[in-house]
Protein backbone atom coordinates (compact mmCIF):
# COMPACT_ATOMS: atom_id res chain seq x y z
CA UNK A 1 0.00 0.00 0.00
CA UNK A 2 0.94 3.34 -0.96
CA UNK A 3 1.25 5.58 2.52
CA UNK A 4 1.15 9.65 2.30
CA UNK A 5 2.07 11.76 4.80
CA UNK A 6 0.62 15.27 5.07
CA UNK A 7 2.08 18.84 5.87
CA UNK A 8 1.41 20.53 7.86
CA UNK A 9 -1.51 18.69 9.89
CA UNK A 10 -2.93 22.02 10.16
CA UNK A 11 -2.30 25.42 8.98
CA UNK A 12 -3.70 28.99 10.46
CA UNK A 13 -3.69 31.60 8.05
CA UNK A 14 -6.04 34.30 7.18
CA UNK A 15 -7.88 35.74 4.25
CA UNK A 16 -5.92 36.57 0.95
CA UNK A 17 -3.21 34.41 2.49
CA UNK A 18 -1.38 31.97 -0.08
CA UNK A 19 -1.59 28.28 1.37
CA UNK A 20 0.34 25.23 0.51
CA UNK A 21 0.40 21.70 1.95
CA UNK A 22 2.30 19.03 1.05
CA UNK A 23 1.95 15.38 0.56
CA UNK A 24 4.66 13.00 0.64
CA UNK A 25 4.85 9.47 -0.27
CA UNK A 26 6.59 7.50 2.79
CA UNK A 27 5.99 4.01 1.64
CA UNK A 28 6.03 3.29 -1.81
CA UNK A 29 5.53 5.79 -5.09
CA UNK A 30 2.95 7.43 -6.57
CA UNK A 31 2.94 9.23 -10.25
CA UNK A 32 -0.45 10.54 -9.76
CA UNK A 33 -2.33 12.34 -6.79
CA UNK A 34 -5.82 13.28 -6.36
CA UNK A 35 -7.01 15.96 -3.67
CA UNK A 36 -10.10 16.06 -1.83
CA UNK A 37 -11.97 18.99 0.68
CA UNK A 38 -14.02 18.07 3.19
CA UNK A 39 -16.18 21.15 5.21
CA UNK A 40 -17.64 19.98 9.18
CA UNK A 41 -20.25 17.42 8.34
CA UNK A 42 -19.75 17.17 4.83
CA UNK A 43 -18.51 14.29 2.35
CA UNK A 44 -15.40 15.28 0.68
CA UNK A 45 -15.24 16.85 -2.40
CA UNK A 46 -13.07 16.27 -5.44
CA UNK A 47 -11.12 19.38 -6.24
CA UNK A 48 -8.04 17.80 -8.60
CA UNK A 49 -7.10 14.89 -10.03
CA UNK A 50 -4.44 13.50 -12.25
CA UNK A 51 -1.79 15.82 -10.15
CA UNK A 52 -2.80 18.97 -11.49
CA UNK A 53 -6.17 18.71 -13.22
CA UNK A 54 -8.50 20.79 -11.62
CA UNK A 55 -11.97 19.55 -11.66
CA UNK A 56 -14.96 21.14 -13.33
CA UNK A 57 -16.37 24.05 -11.05
CA UNK A 58 -13.38 24.24 -9.06
CA UNK A 59 -11.72 27.78 -8.49
CA UNK A 60 -8.79 28.51 -10.28
CA UNK A 61 -6.66 29.52 -6.85
CA UNK A 62 -6.58 25.97 -6.57
CA UNK A 63 -3.50 24.66 -7.95
CA UNK A 64 -1.71 20.93 -7.64
CA UNK A 65 1.64 19.98 -8.54
CA UNK A 66 4.63 17.23 -8.51
CA UNK A 67 5.45 14.12 -8.76
CA UNK A 68 7.12 11.19 -7.28
CA UNK A 69 6.84 11.24 -3.45
CA UNK A 70 6.50 15.10 -3.58
CA UNK A 71 3.37 16.70 -4.35
CA UNK A 72 1.64 19.98 -3.06
CA UNK A 73 -1.77 21.51 -3.24
CA UNK A 74 -1.66 25.61 -3.45
CA UNK A 75 -4.49 27.81 -2.69
CA UNK A 76 -3.01 31.23 -4.78
CA UNK A 77 -5.53 33.70 -2.48
CA UNK A 78 -7.60 32.34 0.84
CA UNK A 79 -11.08 32.81 0.77
CA UNK A 80 -13.47 32.29 3.32
CA UNK A 81 -15.51 29.19 1.47
CA UNK A 82 -11.77 27.36 1.92
CA UNK A 83 -11.76 26.84 5.62
CA UNK A 84 -12.17 23.11 5.44
CA UNK A 85 -9.80 20.13 5.91
CA UNK A 86 -7.72 18.96 3.11
CA UNK A 87 -7.19 15.53 2.23
CA UNK A 88 -4.79 13.84 -0.86
CA UNK A 89 -5.53 10.53 -2.15
CA UNK A 90 -2.53 8.45 -4.04
CA UNK A 91 -4.17 7.83 -7.36
CA UNK A 92 -2.20 4.90 -9.08
CA UNK A 93 -4.12 2.18 -10.76
CA UNK A 94 -4.07 -0.28 -8.11
CA UNK A 95 -6.23 -0.90 -5.29
CA UNK A 96 -6.20 -0.63 -2.20
CA UNK A 97 -6.63 2.76 -2.47
CA UNK A 98 -5.11 4.94 0.70
CA UNK A 99 -5.48 9.09 1.67
CA UNK A 100 -3.07 11.00 3.24
CA UNK A 101 -3.95 12.20 7.24
CA UNK A 102 -5.57 15.44 6.62
CA UNK A 103 -4.81 19.07 6.97
CA UNK A 104 -6.98 21.34 8.52
CA UNK A 105 -7.02 25.20 7.04
CA UNK A 106 -8.09 27.48 9.63
CA UNK A 107 -8.94 31.11 10.11
CA UNK A 108 -5.89 32.97 11.82
CA UNK B 1 -26.02 15.16 -12.61
CA UNK B 2 -24.91 11.61 -10.78
CA UNK B 3 -25.91 11.62 -7.17
CA UNK B 4 -25.13 8.66 -4.43
CA UNK B 5 -27.30 8.24 -1.28
CA UNK B 6 -26.89 6.60 1.45
CA UNK B 7 -28.96 4.76 3.64
CA UNK B 8 -28.35 1.88 6.59
CA UNK B 9 -28.59 0.50 10.46
CA UNK B 10 -27.69 3.41 11.80
CA UNK B 11 -26.93 1.28 15.71
CA UNK B 12 -25.22 -1.81 15.70
CA UNK B 13 -24.75 -4.04 18.87
CA UNK B 14 -20.89 -5.41 19.21
CA UNK B 15 -20.53 -8.71 17.40
CA UNK B 16 -23.52 -8.20 14.91
CA UNK B 17 -23.10 -6.96 11.05
CA UNK B 18 -23.88 -3.27 9.76
CA UNK B 19 -25.34 -2.63 6.60
CA UNK B 20 -25.27 0.02 4.37
CA UNK B 21 -26.67 0.94 0.92
CA UNK B 22 -26.12 3.19 -1.74
CA UNK B 23 -28.53 4.16 -4.10
CA UNK B 24 -27.58 5.69 -7.28
CA UNK B 25 -29.70 8.11 -9.30
CA UNK B 26 -28.93 10.36 -12.39
CA UNK B 27 -27.50 7.56 -14.22
CA UNK B 28 -27.46 4.45 -14.42
CA UNK B 29 -24.73 1.58 -12.09
CA UNK B 30 -24.00 -0.29 -15.64
CA UNK B 31 -22.74 2.78 -17.67
CA UNK B 32 -19.38 3.19 -18.34
CA UNK B 33 -16.03 1.98 -16.69
CA UNK B 34 -16.62 2.87 -13.31
CA UNK B 35 -15.99 1.25 -10.14
CA UNK B 36 -18.03 1.86 -6.73
CA UNK B 37 -16.59 2.06 -3.64
CA UNK B 38 -17.07 1.93 0.25
CA UNK B 39 -15.23 4.50 2.40
CA UNK B 40 -15.24 5.01 5.88
CA UNK B 41 -14.42 7.86 8.74
CA UNK B 42 -14.62 7.77 12.21
CA UNK B 43 -15.55 10.60 14.08
CA UNK B 44 -12.71 13.14 14.40
CA UNK B 45 -10.64 11.43 11.89
CA UNK B 46 -9.44 10.65 8.55
CA UNK B 47 -10.70 8.12 5.31
CA UNK B 48 -10.53 4.95 5.26
CA UNK B 49 -11.20 3.11 1.63
CA UNK B 50 -13.01 0.12 2.52
CA UNK B 51 -13.50 -1.50 -0.63
CA UNK B 52 -14.89 -1.38 -4.50
CA UNK B 53 -17.20 -3.27 -6.57
CA UNK B 54 -18.23 -3.01 -10.49
CA UNK B 55 -21.46 -3.40 -12.13
CA UNK B 56 -20.56 -6.90 -13.28
CA UNK B 57 -20.09 -7.77 -9.61
CA UNK B 58 -16.07 -8.18 -9.09
CA UNK B 59 -15.38 -6.82 -5.45
CA UNK B 60 -12.18 -5.93 -4.37
CA UNK B 61 -11.62 -5.19 -0.20
CA UNK B 62 -9.21 -3.66 1.59
CA UNK B 63 -6.78 -6.66 2.48
CA UNK B 64 -7.01 -4.88 6.54
CA UNK B 65 -11.18 -5.62 6.21
CA UNK B 66 -11.14 -8.51 4.00
CA UNK B 67 -12.46 -11.09 6.66
CA UNK B 68 -15.42 -9.54 7.41
CA UNK B 69 -16.82 -7.01 4.62
CA UNK B 70 -19.25 -7.97 1.58
CA UNK B 71 -19.76 -5.46 -1.18
CA UNK B 72 -22.63 -6.49 -3.89
CA UNK B 73 -24.42 -4.79 -6.52
CA UNK B 74 -28.05 -4.81 -7.37
CA UNK B 75 -28.09 -4.03 -11.20
CA UNK B 76 -32.05 -3.99 -11.03
CA UNK B 77 -32.16 -1.21 -7.97
CA UNK B 78 -28.83 0.50 -9.34
CA UNK B 79 -27.37 0.49 -6.20
CA UNK B 80 -25.02 -1.30 -4.30
CA UNK B 81 -24.35 -2.43 -0.53
CA UNK B 82 -22.05 -3.08 2.25
CA UNK B 83 -22.28 -5.79 5.19
CA UNK B 84 -19.27 -5.45 7.87
CA UNK B 85 -19.56 -8.32 10.27
CA UNK B 86 -18.22 -8.85 13.68
CA UNK B 87 -18.19 -4.83 14.60
CA UNK B 88 -16.78 -3.07 17.39
CA UNK B 89 -16.45 0.11 18.61
CA UNK B 90 -13.87 0.77 16.33
CA UNK B 91 -16.08 0.70 12.97
CA UNK B 92 -17.91 3.16 14.20
CA UNK B 93 -17.96 5.86 11.69
CA UNK B 94 -19.52 7.55 8.67
CA UNK B 95 -20.15 5.19 5.69
CA UNK B 96 -19.83 7.03 2.89
CA UNK B 97 -20.07 5.68 -0.83
CA UNK B 98 -18.56 7.33 -3.93
CA UNK B 99 -17.92 6.99 -7.58
CA UNK B 100 -14.54 5.59 -8.75
CA UNK B 101 -13.13 6.83 -11.82
CA UNK B 102 -10.35 5.57 -13.56
CA UNK B 103 -8.17 6.78 -16.63
CA UNK B 104 -5.30 4.85 -17.64
CA UNK B 105 -3.39 4.66 -14.68
CA UNK B 106 -5.14 7.10 -12.47
CA UNK B 107 -7.80 6.50 -10.23
CA UNK B 108 -10.15 8.86 -7.85
CA UNK B 109 -13.41 9.31 -6.40
CA UNK B 110 -16.12 11.35 -7.84
CA UNK B 111 -18.86 12.32 -6.70
CA UNK B 112 -19.59 11.31 -2.96
CA UNK B 113 -22.88 10.12 -1.01
CA UNK B 114 -23.64 12.85 1.86
CA UNK B 115 -22.69 9.67 3.83
CA UNK B 116 -24.52 7.70 6.82
CA UNK B 117 -23.32 7.61 10.80
CA UNK B 118 -22.91 3.98 12.06
CA UNK B 119 -22.65 3.67 15.76
CA UNK B 120 -21.74 0.29 17.36
CA UNK B 121 -22.89 0.40 21.17
CA UNK B 122 -24.73 -1.82 22.77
Amino acid sequence: DIQMTQSPSSVSASLGDRVTITCRATQGFTNWLAWYQQKPGKAPKLLIYATSSLQSGVPSRFSGRGSGTDFTLTISSLQPEDFATYYCQPANSFPPFTFGGGTKVEIK
Amino acid sequence: QLQLQESGSGLVKPSQTLSVTCAVSGGSIRSGDYSWSWIRQPPGKGLEWIGHIYHTGSPYYNPSLRSRVIISVDRSKNQFSLELSSVTAADTAIYYCARGRRKGEINWFDPWGQGTLVTVSS
